[in-house]
Order: structure tokens, then sequence, then C-alpha cells
């Protein structure tokens, strides 16, 4: 059983179109995080929320962690095409998880065209 | 700063043989990680250390699989021997150990396992 689930796994749209992504789980966790990875790279972070409801924005990306700190979305507007690649959330700090660990989803590949 | 370094970059090796994976981590994190990524199976954790030591090891898939802290500033992981379905990108990642369990990434070792 995956912890988290990350929804759409596939997103494929226009440059300029919105789009969000969503990251599920019926686990609480102390923090949230999300990173981007292009091919051929590893993962960079861009943005932990810690507290319930937070939301942080980065330029056109927009990141809330839910109020029961169970779920987050990433939301980007007016897409462009430097956008493109693997989104991934990871969750800390989670019942039965041990300490400093991470667990992450699987990812929602994203692709804009120009 | 230097982020985390991976080497080697690719390994193309025969079946049977043994490989071996190293990283650095980012000076002064406490907290180094060993993940597997594939298609199929996403990111998923091997091994993680605190303060070199091992904490928990239940990802490491089999006997083959070994890995080493010997200090603060290097890390590797081996495969003995080395098998077709071991083929995959291989991260290392560091962090330094807090709530927020931010995590740092490698630019990954491409493992092919002829």
């Amino acid at each position: 059983t995956q912890l988290l689930e990350q929804s759409p796994q596939f997103l494929s749209i226009q440059e300029g179109e919105n789009l969000t992504v969503y990251c599920n789980s019926s686990s609480v966790f102390s923090s949230l995080q999300w990173y981007r990875q292009e091919p051929g790279e590893g993962p960079v972070l861009l943005v932990t929320v810690v507290t319930g409801g937070e939301v942080k924005k980065l330029k056109r990306l927009t990141f809330q962690f839910g109020d029961a700190r169970k779920d987050s979305s990433l939301h980007i507007t007016a897409a462009q095409p430097g956008d493109t690649g693997l989104y991934l959330c990871a969750g800390g700090g989670y019942y039965g998880g041990s300490q400093g660990n991470l667990i992450f989803g699987k990812g929602t590949k994203l692709s804009v065209k120009p | 700063d230097a982020g985390v370094i991976q080497s080697p970059r690719h390994e193309v090796t025969e079946m049977g043989q043994e490989v071996t994976l190293r990283c650095k981590p980012i000076s002064g994190h406490d907290y180094l990680f060993w993940y597997r990524q594939t298609m199929m199976r996403g990111l998923e954790l091997l091994i993680y250390f605190n303060n070199n030591v091992p904490i928990d090891d239940s990802g490491m898939p089999e006997d083959r699989f070994s890995a080493k802290m010997p200090n603060a500033s290097f890390s590797t992981l081996k495969i003995q021997p080395s098998e077709p379905r071991d083929s995959a990108v291989y991260f290392c990642a560091s962090s330094f150990g807090g709530f927020s369990y931010e995590q740092y990434f490698g630019p990954g070792t491409r493992l092919t396992v002829t």
C-alpha cells in the first residue's frame, strides 16, 4: 500500500494552461515537501510546508498543505515548457516512520508543450 | 557550496560482477540516504544513516546489497554479485536532522547490468 498517493500520474498540457497536482494520504505528516526532477538529474527541493492550511508561493507555483496535514496540492499558473518534469511529494514525521526519514509518492510526470 | 557528490555517474557491468557506488554528502549534514529509482517502482529508500550509523536497512532488497558509512563525508553502496534486475538509477541524499526533514539529492548513478 502506497502511503502517499499522487494524481494524476501523467499530465500533458499546452503552454499557458493552469494545472493542479494532488498528494493524498490517510496518515498525518509533520512536514511535507515537493520536489521537481528533470531527466538525468536528482530531485530538487521546491518547498517545505509544516503547518496545516499553510500556503506557499514560488513564482507561478502555489503549494498548499491540508488542514489535517494529510494532503497537499501544487498549482501551476500559466505553465511553461520549463516546468516540464517529474513532481514528487514527500512526507516526514508520520506515525510508524523512522526519525529523519521521508516517504515519497510515485510522482506526477508533467509535460508542457510550446 | 558543493552539493551531494556521487560517482560514477554511469556504470555498465556484466551480471555477476561487483559494483560499488560512492557518495559524499553535504558537509555538516548528519543523515545520509540511499535510494533506487525505476519506472515501475518509483523512488525506493534502500537504507539510511544517522551520524554514520545505519538506522533502517529494511529497504535493502537482499544480501547482495550492502552499504557502509566509515565517516561523515563518505558512503558506499555495494552490490555483489550484480544482476540485470539491479539496473536502475541510484541516488544518494543527505539532510540536516531536524523537524523539516528536507533532503538534498546527488545527480545519481545510472547502473546497467547486462
